[in-house]
């Protein structure tokens, strides 16, 4: 059965760089494509981005300028960094898998999802 | 990049009653869309792909269907379980986006 799990601070600095992992279990990362997505409290579903086992990458416009996803595939992980934080970032940070068979995809496993809480 | 709403943002509804959810789009997706439930502090999980198939161990009481812009999910004998918030998703272009949600409540 396919796991994600979510790692990383619970709390950043405004302008600081935020850096999650995603370790996935029970499926090889050279598999599918692999993408983050985030939800402030109380609202809607944001997709942030995806990556591929080549390194190939999809990002939000909205986010792109301060938003890199890379993969390891050594250790069957990706990780997300967002640069320049500010209160606006904070919110819970999903992964998850997107299917190959069509690109782009829905996300059928999803990680349990970690709050970062941006604050001085 | 297109646009995704839900309506109605919240419905009230009791045990038993059959429910009809709406998503449209900004613009024509084809069949490309998914249906997520999320609970309370749970992460989403996904119902229904394509507008209309079934995720695995997805119960048949959840239907999808609809193409282009305008889709529906229908919940038929809502069990205490469905009470929670339903998510549509487009994965025709990117940026990949979703609808607002609408809360399904207990009436």
């Amino acid at each position: 059965q396919v796991q994600l799990q979510e790692s990383g601070p619970e709390l950043a600095k405004p302008s600081e760089t935020l850096t999650l992992t995603c370790s996935v279990s029970g499926d090889s990362i050279i598999s599918h494509y692999w993408t983050w997505l985030r939800q402030p409290p109380g609202k809607g579903l944001e997709w942030i981005g995806n990556v591929y086992y080549t390194g190939s990458t999809n990002y939000n416009p909205s986010l792109k300028s301060r938003v890199s996803i890379l993969i390891d595939t050594s250790n069957n992980q990706f990780s997300l960094k967002l640069r320049s934080v500010t209160a606006a970032d904070t919110a819970v940070y999903y992964c998850a898998r997107q299917l190959n068979d069509y690109n782009p995809n829905r996300f059928d496993t999803w990680g349990r999802g970690t709050l970062v809480t941006v604050s001085s | 990049d297109i646009h995704m709403t839900q309506s109605p943002s919240i419905l009230s509804a009791s045990v038993g009653d059959r429910v009809t959810l709406t998503c449209r789009a900004s613009q024509s997706i084809g069949s490309w869309l998914a249906w997520y439930q999320q609970k309370p502090g749970k992460a989403p999980k996904a119902l229904i792909y394509r507008a209309s198939a079934l995720e695995t161990g997805v119960p048949s009481t959840f239907s999808g269907s609809g193409s282009g812009t305008e889709f529906t999910l229908t919940i038929s004998g809502l069990q205490p379980d469905d009470f929670a918030t339903y998510y549509c998703q487009q994965y025709h272009t990117y940026p990949v986006s979703f609808g607002q949600g609408t809360k399904v409540e207990i009436k």
